[in-house]
C-alpha cells in the first residue's frame, strides 16, 4: 500500500508568480484535501475533492485552485503569490472525505515565496 | 464554527518524566476527535483518534488520551517521555457525518531535555 508522495518538497517563488503542487493519494483513497501550515501555526483547510469536483472550501480567495484527475491525484494552483503564501503545503487523501475513514497525509510541500 | 485551543505553545519535559498535553474543543455537538504528531519539515502522523466508546484511548509510541465531555477536552499523555518524543503536537477535531475535514489547534512544540 502505497502513502500519500507530494511534489516538489521544496521550491522557491517570486511574488507574482504562479505554482503547482502535486499530490499522489494513497492507493485507495478517492478524496484529496489540501491544507496550508504557516510557520508556527496549525494547518488550515483549502479545499477538498471528491471524485474530481471541489465539495469542500475554506477561507481562501480563488486564486488558490485545484484539480483532482481521475486517478484520484490532485494539483494546487496558487496565482499572483504573495509572501504570505510561504507556508507548508500539506495533502491528505481519504475515503470518501469522511473523517471516520481517517486521513494520511503527505509530508508536504514546503513553498517560499521571495 | 469549531475551534480547537492548545493552551501551551512550548513545553519541556525531562527524559523519563511523565507527559500531558492539554487540548479544549469548542462545539455543539461532540465531533471526531484526533492527536497528530509532526517532526521538523514533515507531514503529519496520526497517533490516536476517538470516535465513540471507551473515553480513554491508547495510541501509537505509548500515546494515551482521554476525552471528557463535560469539559470539552481531549488530553494527550504519555508515562514516560522518550527523547524521540521531541516534536510538534497537533489535536485536531472532525464534524461527525458526511463530507467532513480537520480543524487543527495551533500546536504544542514539546522539548525533551536529558
Amino acid at each position: 500500500e502505497t502513502g500519500v508522495t507530494q511534489s516538489p518538497t521544496h521550491l522557491i517563488k517570486t511574488r507574482g508568480q504562479q505554482v503547482t503542487l502535486r499530490c499522489s493519494s494513497q492507493s485507495g483513497h478517492n478524496t484529496v484535501s489540501w491544507y496550508q501550515q504557516a510557520l508556527g501555526q496549525g494547518p488550515q483547510f483549502i479545499f477538498q475533492y471528491y471524485r474530481e469536483e471541489e465539495n469542500g472550501r475554506g477561507n481562501f480567495p480563488p486564486r488558490f485552485s485545484g484539480l483532482q484527475f481521475p486517478n484520484y491525484s490532485s494539483e494546487l494552483n496558487v496565482n499572483a503569490l504573495e509572501l504570505d503564501d510561504s507556508a507548508l503545503y500539506l495533502c491528505a487523501s481519504s475515503l470518501r472525505g469522511q473523517a471516520n475513514y481517517g486521513y494520511t497525509f503527505g509530508s508536504g510541500t514546503r513553498l517560499t515565496v521571495v | 464554527a469549531q475551534s480547537v485551543t492548545q493552551p501551551d505553545i512550548h513545553i519541556t519535559v525531562s527524559e523519563g518524566a511523565s507527559l500531558e498535553l492539554r487540548c479544549n474543543y469548542s462545539y455543539g455537538a461532540t465531533p471526531y476527535l484526533f492527536w497528530y504528531v509532526q517532526s521538523p519539515g514533515q507531514g503529519l502522523q496520526l497517533l490516536l483518534k476517538y470516535f465513540s466508546g471507551d473515553t480513554l484511548v491508547q495510541g501509537i509510541k505509548g500515546f494515551e488520551a482521554e476525552f471528557k465531555r463535560s469539559q470539552s477536552s481531549f488530553n494527550l499523555r504519555k508515562p514516560s517521555v522518550h527523547w524521540s518524543d521531541a516534536a510538534e503536537y497537533f489535536c485536531a477535531v472532525a464534524i461527525r457525518g458526511g463530507y467532513s475535514t480537520l480543524t487543527f489547534g495551533k500546536g504544542t512544540m514539546l522539548l525533551v531535555s536529558p
